[in-house]
């Protein structure tokens, strides 16, 4: 099982990126999906989630709005859209599979990436 | 938005010790929480599931108790490799889904 990030970047405020997260290992469709951020010597703050399937998806509030999570299952790639981007959104941006198979009602991720850095600073 | 306290923020101990950190929800969210160790510079890894479930691969030292608001991550033994920083996380309620604010262990 792996999850690997890229497209991390320096940008500006108000700016948008895109970052991914290509899965091996698993059956990708058949797990939940989440991006969880650490900005830096910070905690850990969940950011949003996706099911693996239909597509639904939750965010956290410092978030909704701005950013789209979404799914290829076809090739096993999860994305985040991030627009309107803030210097606040400064992080390391993990992706994490859930443990549970076809649930998004037990998040426990037991596989992280190594994370993907975004910098937002003029 | 449930929130969770962690303590303490930080402890020092030796190796060998038994150390335990809790975690305090702001409201009952019975067994729904989850134990994460992370090492400086790297990912997060799961270490306790369902309050007191050990994840496989992980050592028997570590053990995780409680439920509804109050839970404690106990580590029996402290290994070199077991210094690193902590945190609980619940998912009984989201969004948002929540996490503690974690502990730091490091060596005396």
């Amino acid at each position: 099982v792996q999850v690997v990030e890229s497209g991390g970047a320096m940008v500006q405020p108000g700016r948008s990126l895109r970052i991914s997260c290509a899965a091996s290992g698993f059956t990708f469709s058949s797990y939940s999906m989440s991006w969880v951020r650490q900005a830096p010597g910070k905690g850990l703050e969940w950011v949003s989630v996706i099911t693996g399937t239909d597509g639904r998806s939750w965010y956290a509030d410092s978030v909704k709005g701005r950013f789209t999570v979404s799914r290829d299952n076809s090739k096993n790639t999860l994305y985040l859209q991030m627009n309107s981007l803030r210097v606040e959104d400064t992080a390391i941006y993990y992706c994490a599979k859930n443990k549970f198979v076809a649930t998004v009602s037990e998040l426990t991720f037991d596989s992280w990436g190594p994370g993907t850095l975004v910098a937002v600073s003029s | 938005a449930i929130q969770l306290a962690q303590s303490p923020s930080s402890l020092s101990a030796f190796v060998g010790d038994r150390i335990s950190i809790t975690c305090r929800a702001s409201q009952d969210i019975r067994s729904a929480l989850v134990w994460y160790q992370q090492k400086p510079g790297k990912a997060p890894r799961l270490v306790i599931y369902d309050a007191d479930r050990l994840e496989t691969g992980v050592p028997s030292r570590f053990s995780g108790s409680g439920s509804g608001t109050d839970f404690t991550l106990t580590i029996s033994g402290l290994q070199p490799e077991d210094f690193a920083t902590y945190y609980c996380q619940q998912f009984l309620d989201y969004p948002p889904l929540t996490f503690g604010g974690g502990t730091k262990v490091e060596m005396k």
